[in-house]
C-alpha cells in the first residue's frame, strides 16, 4: 500500500498563477482532508471531504477549490495564487471522521 | 469555541530524561483525542488515541497520555527521553458537531540533548 500520495512535492509560482494539488488514497478511506502548516499555527483545514460526493469548507477556505473525484481522489485548487498562500499543503485520509487520519508527505508551495 | 492548547512551542529535555508535553482542550462534547509526531519533511503520524476506553492511553515508542476530564487535558508522556524523539508533537481533537471536525494545536517541538 502507498497510503496517501501527493503530487507535486514542490511548486513555485507567480502571483495570480493558478494550480491543481492532487491526492490519492488506496486504503478505501471514506473521508479526506486538505490542510496548510505555517509556522506557528500547527494545521488548519481547509476543505475536507467525509465521503465520496460531498464537500465542506473548513477553517480557512478563502481562495481555495476541491473536488473529490472518487473516493480515492481528492484535489486542491488555487485559482489565482497569492504570495499569503504560501505553505506546505497536506493531504489526509481517515476511515470515517472519528478516526484515525493518515497523511501525506506534503507539498512544498511557494508564491512570488 | 473549540479549542487546542499546546503549552510551549519548544520543550527541550537531556536524552534520559522525562518528556512531558502538555495539551488541554476545550470542547462542550465528548471529544476524540489524539496525538501525531512529525519528522523533518514528512506527513504527520498517529502516535496515540483516545476514544473513551480507557483514560490512560499507550502508545508507539514507549509515549503515553492520561485524559483526565476534570482538567481538560490530555498531555503526553515518555519516561526516557531518546535522541530519536526529537520531533515536532501535535495535539489534535476531532468533536462531533453534526460532522466530525478536528481541530490541531499549534504543535510542540521536542529537542533532546546529549
Amino acid at each position: 500500500n502507498a497510503g496517501v500520495t501527493q503530487t507535486p512535492k514542490f511548486q513555485v509560482l507567480k502571483t495570480g498563477q493558478s494550480m491543481t494539488l492532487q491526492c490519492a488514497q488506496d486504503m478505501n478511506h471514506n473521508s479526506m482532508y486538505w490542510y496548510r502548516q505555517d509556522p506557528g499555527m500547527g494545521l488548519r483545514l481547509i476543505y475536507y471531504s467525509a465521503s465520496e460526493g460531498t464537500t465542506d469548507k473548513g477553517e480557512v477556505p478563502n481562495g481555495y477549490n476541491v473536488s473529490r473525484l472518487n473516493k480515492r481522489e481528492f484535489s486542491l485548487r488555487l485559482e489565482s495564487a497569492a504570495p499569503s498562500q504560501t505553505s506546505v499543503y497536506f493531504c489526509a485520509s481517515s476511515k470515517q471522521g472519528r478516526e484515525t487520519q493518515y497523511f501525506g508527505p506534503g507539498t512544498r508551495l511557494l508564491v512570488l | 469555541a473549540q479549542s487546542v492548547t499546546q503549552l510551549g512551542s519548544h520543550v527541550s529535555v537531556s536524552e534520559g530524561a522525562l518528556v512531558l508535553l502538555r495539551c488541554n482542550y476545550s470542547s462542550s462534547v465528548p471529544p476524540y483525542l489524539f496525538w501525531y509526531v512529525q519528522y523533518p519533511n514528512q506527513g504527520l503520524q498517529l502516535l496515540l488515541k483516545y476514544t473513551s476506553a480507557a483514560t490512560l492511553v499507550k502508545g508507539i515508542n514507549g509515549f503515553e497520555a492520561e485524559f483526565k476530564k476534570s482538567e481538560t487535558s490530555f498531555h503526553l508522556t515518555k519516561p526516557s527521553a531518546h535522541m530519536s524523539d526529537a520531533a515536532e508533537y501535535f495535539c489534535a481533537v476531532t468533536l462531533n458537531t453534526g460532522g466530525f471536525k478536528t481541530i490541531f494545536g499549534a504543535g510542540t517541538r521536542l529537542f533532546v540533548k546529549a
